[in-house]
């Protein structure tokens, strides 16, 4: 089993749709979650951070976490066509000899279209 | 907004060349990071540098690579002898704390040829 699972779509939606990416994992170690949108040929750009399980909200973005069920949620409310990119996963668990290490999922491609 | 930079955007090499890659990240952070993406894959850990030293490596980080800061904002990625499979989006992160957020360059695109 891998330890990060996304389904890498391509997901598309029409613009003003809410959008709903998904991640589940295996290592229960795991503390940290993230996400990241990419832009093709680009870095990674932070989205979200959230820490444990519970709801996180950002203007338009919200992180969900459920670690009962090793499973975590970004949603996109009012969806543009500028959100159009992969969005990434990632997650570290909580320290001991970890250093940061970040562990990502596939990415989902997504298209927002007008 | 203070951002990590990474230098060159693109290098071509031929194969067995040696390469640097060269990221310069946020001032006050002191987790740095290597990973990887080659071509529709997974971004991939290579290494973890805090303290002046490795702290963490992945399988993929062998005795071809190393790491170095040598300098009070430099963090470099050495490539020894480079081989076609080492063709990939190189990306350099850098976090405040060891729990932090991680930010990301905007990456190098190493092809080896």
């Amino acid at each position: 089993q891998k330890e990060v699972e996304q389904d890498p779509g391509p997901l598309s939606v029409p613009e003003g749709a809410i959008v709903s990416l998904n991640c589940t994992y295996s290592n229960s170690a795991f503390q940290y979650f993230m996400w990241y949108r990419q832009y093709s040929r680009k870095g990674p750009e932070l989205l979200m951070y959230t820490y444990s399980s519970g709801n996180k909200e950002d203007g338009r973005f919200t992180a969900q976490v459920d670690k009962s069920s090793k499973y975590i949620s970004l949603f996109i409310r009012d969806s543009q066509p500028s959100d159009s990119a992969t969005y990434l996963c990632a997650m570290r668990d909580a320290g001991g000899t970890s250093y940061g290490k970040l562990t990502f999922g596939q990415g989902t491609i997504l298209t927002v279209h007008p | 907004e203070p951002e990590v930079t990474q230098t060159p955007s693109h290098q071509v090499t031929q194969m067995g060349q040696e390469v640097i890659l060269r990221c310069v990240p946020i001032s006050n952070h002191l987790y740095f990071y290597w990973y990887r993406q080659i071509l529709g894959q997974k971004v991939e850990f290579l290494v973890s540098f805090y303290n002046n030293e490795i702290s963490e490596k992945s399988e993929i980080f062998d005795d071809q690579f190393s790491v170095e800061r040598p300098d009070g904002s430099n963090f470099t990625l050495k490539i020894r002898s480079t081989k076609l499979e080492d063709s990939a989006m190189y990306f350099c992160a850098s976090s405040e704390r060891r729990a932090g957020e991680a930010f990301f360059g905007q990456g190098t695109r190493l092809t080896v040829v």
